[in-house]
């Protein structure tokens, strides 16, 4: 267990629509990170948090956004679903976000119909 | 768009052989390269996370190098076990940590 705490496990939904993924980093982490993963392609970066601030974007879609709460947690809200959006969405925090090594949640699968 | 490149993207290895593999990113901008190891059904898994030049990471029998001037790191695997078969990733931290697709490695008994 990496203490990383994703939810829910599973999402079911249909085109249109909008969902929110949660997270709860590991305890006393700072920084959190989404990364998407579709089929055939690797880890996509989507975004990274430190302490409540964007530290980071990558290519994220306008239709989805982030936020990081004050008690650290963090929440990926897509709207306006593709079928494409379909995919394995992890969620991973590290201490500070710099040189120490991520720790994984086990990812929601967003299955969008 | 993938910076972080690893190869190759497959390998099979008889058990008790050793391997390696390579990732290559880019030689400006370094942070930290971190490798990953990610078994099926699971979430990745840190195995090193390397910032100078020059630098060696060993846990148990597996073991990385870093060579930042250039652009690469290396992934080496002693004495491969069938409970090595896993994809390694790795991924380059400049302005954000990008991973790179993956080796994936499956060990024949």
């Amino acid at each position: 267990d990496s203490g990383v705490t994703q939810t829910p496990k599973h999402l079911i939904t249909a085109t249109g629509q909008r969902v929110t993924l949660r997270c709860s980093p590991r305890s006393g982490d700072l920084s959190v990170y989404w990364y998407q993963q579709s089929l055939d392609q690797g880890l996509q970066f989507l975004i990274q948090y430190y302490n409540g601030e964007e530290r980071a974007k990558g290519n994220i879609l306008e239709r989805f956004s982030a936020q990081q709460f004050p008690d650290l947690h963090s929440e990926l809200n897509l709207s306006s679903l593709e079928l494409g959006d379909s995919a394995l969405y992890f969620c991973a925090s590290s201490l500070t976000g710099l040189d120490e090594k991520l720790f994984f949640g086990s990812g929601t699968q967003l299955s969008v119909l | 768009i993938l910076n972080v490149e690893q190869s190759p993207q497959s390998l099979h290895v008889q058990e008790g052989d050793s391997t390696n593999f390579t990732c290559s990113f880019p030689s400006s901008n370094f942070y930290a390269l971190h490798w990953y190891r990610w078994e099926t059904a699971k979430s990745p898994e840190a195995l090193f996370v390397m910032t100078l030049n020059g630098d060696e990471k060993k846990k148990g029998r597996i073991s990385a190098t870093l060579n930042t001037k250039e652009g690469y790191s290396y992934l080496y695997i002693k004495g491969s076990q069938p409970e090595d078969s896993a994809t390694y990733l790795c991924a380059f931290y400049g302005d954000k940590l990008s991973f790179g697709a993956g080796t994936t490695v499956t060990v024949r008994a």
